[in-house]
């Protein structure tokens, strides 16, 4: 089973910030990955798919790079609305199943 | 606009089992895949398995594979995830989702579904 790791677990920055999270995978998932972003008592919501690709809605502040192993997720800008927990996702068309991250929680320094 | 309603809260004795229930608004139903991801409190996220609602087929990780069922109801264009067996670290959110073009992805989710196992 592919896992999946990501850093820091814990990123405390400032309105402004740029901020990056990282996540890596234990084989090649090509671009199969996704982003989420969580706040307390809801749904995840997606923020970028295949990687580097922004959904609909989601704010230009907000990007996605890597493949293979290693992919990361950039808030250019951190906004007071993005203080939450981010995670990753990944899609394995072998097994076929999905594995998330442990999560990356962003908070106010 | 694409709508993911969930049944309400359960509160289920160990050993027992529940069905939680998902209805997809919007779209076409049988189209799309529906997932189901469950999350502990405090703890991150854990896909449990999906089901093609117009193949009535459904895969589940290994952890799952016998405790978990995902059946679909095109009729009613409603999801059911049923967990079996339950114990305490059952005890989560469920979160039904609804995948978008290439099924590796999740832009529409449902509200969750607290299930607490408790004797």
């Amino acid at each position: 089973d592919i896992q999946m790791t990501q850093s820091p677990s814990t990123l405390s920055a400032s309105v402004g910030d740029r901020v990056t999270i990282t996540c890596r995978a234990s084989q090649s998932i090509s671009s199969w990955l996704a982003w989420y972003q969580q706040k307390p008592g809801k749904a995840p919501k997606l923020l970028i798919y295949r990687a580097s690709s922004l959904e609909s809605g989601v704010p230009s502040r907000f990007s996605g790079s890597g493949s293979g192993t290693e992919f990361t997720l950039t808030i250019s800008s951190l906004q007071p609305d993005d203080f939450a927990t981010y995670y990753c996702q990944q899609y394995d068309s072998y097994s076929p199943g999905f594995t998330f991250g442990p999560g990356t929680k962003v908070d106010i320094k | 606009q694409v709508h993911l309603v969930q049944s309400g809260a359960e509160v289920k004795k160990p050993g027992s089992s529940v069905r939680v229930s998902c209805q997809a608004s919007g779209g076409t139903f049988t189209t799309y895949i529906i997932s189901w991801v469950r999350q502990a409190p405090g703890q991150g996220l854990e896909w449990m398995g999906r089901i093609s609602p117009i193949l009535g087929m459904a895969n589940y990780p290994k952890k799952f594979q016998g405790r978990v069922t995902i059946t679909a109801d095109r009729s009613t264009s409603t999801a059911y995830m049923e967990l079996s067996s339950l114990k305490s670290e059952d005890t989560a959110v469920y979160f039904c989702a609804r995948d978008s073009d290439g099924g590796s992805y999740w832009p529409y989710w449902g509200q969750g579904t607290l299930v607490t196992v408790s004797s």
